[in-house]
């Protein structure tokens, strides 16, 4: 079983759709959750990050931790076009070596 | 501009043929790391380094070596390459000074291809 657990898609949606992208995990001493977006051929770049259990919103990104369920979720609103990409979570116990899931491919058709 | 620099962007090399991909980052960053992305498996930690001279393995450390000698490079050794060792490597940095803040600048990625 791998420690990070990712649905990989493809999710496609059409704009306007409100997207929620998921993960699970088995280590229950992961306490540092991140969501990091990663455009074809380019390297992956910080969405979100939230420290230990909660919730945390940005503009249209939305990122949830429910610790005792060990899974996270990012719900984008009002999506673009130009948030198609692949969506990856990641995870750190002390903030020195992330995990990461496999990523969700995400289209968002106009 | 505030970048990490890998290269090549492109190899495709042969069997046992020892090779090197240089990462380079101008942000003044403590920590650096190498992954490598593989389709249905995500990015897995080869090796990671919190600053000068220390490193330390991550999760696929095995074929590879690394080295940080300055705080601004630190290149990825493959000695005796094998096929196994094909996929895209992403360097990566961040800055530790207010603590760990989940975010890595990542490098544009290193195509590898062993035959």
């Amino acid at each position: 079983q791998k420690e990070v657990e990712q649905d990989p898609g493809p999710l496609s949606v059409p704009e306007g759709a409100i997207v929620s992208l998921n993960c699970t995990y088995s280590n229950s001493a992961f306490q540092y959750f991140m969501w990091y977006r990663q455009y074809s051929r380019k390297g992956p770049e910080l969405l979100m990050y939230t420290y230990s259990s909660g919730n945390k919103e940005d503009g249209r990104f939305t990122a949830q931790v429910d610790k005792s369920s060990k899974y996270i979720s990012l719900f984008i609103r009002d999506s673009q076009p130009s948030d198609s990409a692949t969506y990856l979570c990641a995870m750190d116990e002390y903030g020195n070596k992330l995990v990461f899931g496999a990523g969700t491919i995400l289209r968002v058709k106009s | 501009e505030a970048q990490v620099t890998q290269n090549p962007r492109y190899l495709i090399t042969v069997t046992g043929k020892k090779l090197t991909v240089t990462c380079s980052q101008n942000m003044n960053h403590e920590y650096m790391s190498w992954y490598r992305q593989d389709p249905g498996l995500g990015l897995r930690q080869i090796y990671y380094s919190m600053n000068v001279e220390v490193t330390d393995k991550g999760d696929v450390p095995e074929g590879y070596k690394v080295s940080r000698k300055e705080k601004r490079n630190f290149p990825l050794i493959l000695e005796s390459p094998s096929p196994n060792q094909t996929s895209l490597y992403f360097c990566a940095s961040s800055s530790l000074e207010r603590g760990f803040t989940g975010e890595l600048f990542f490098g544009e990625g290193s195509r590898l291809t062993v035959l």
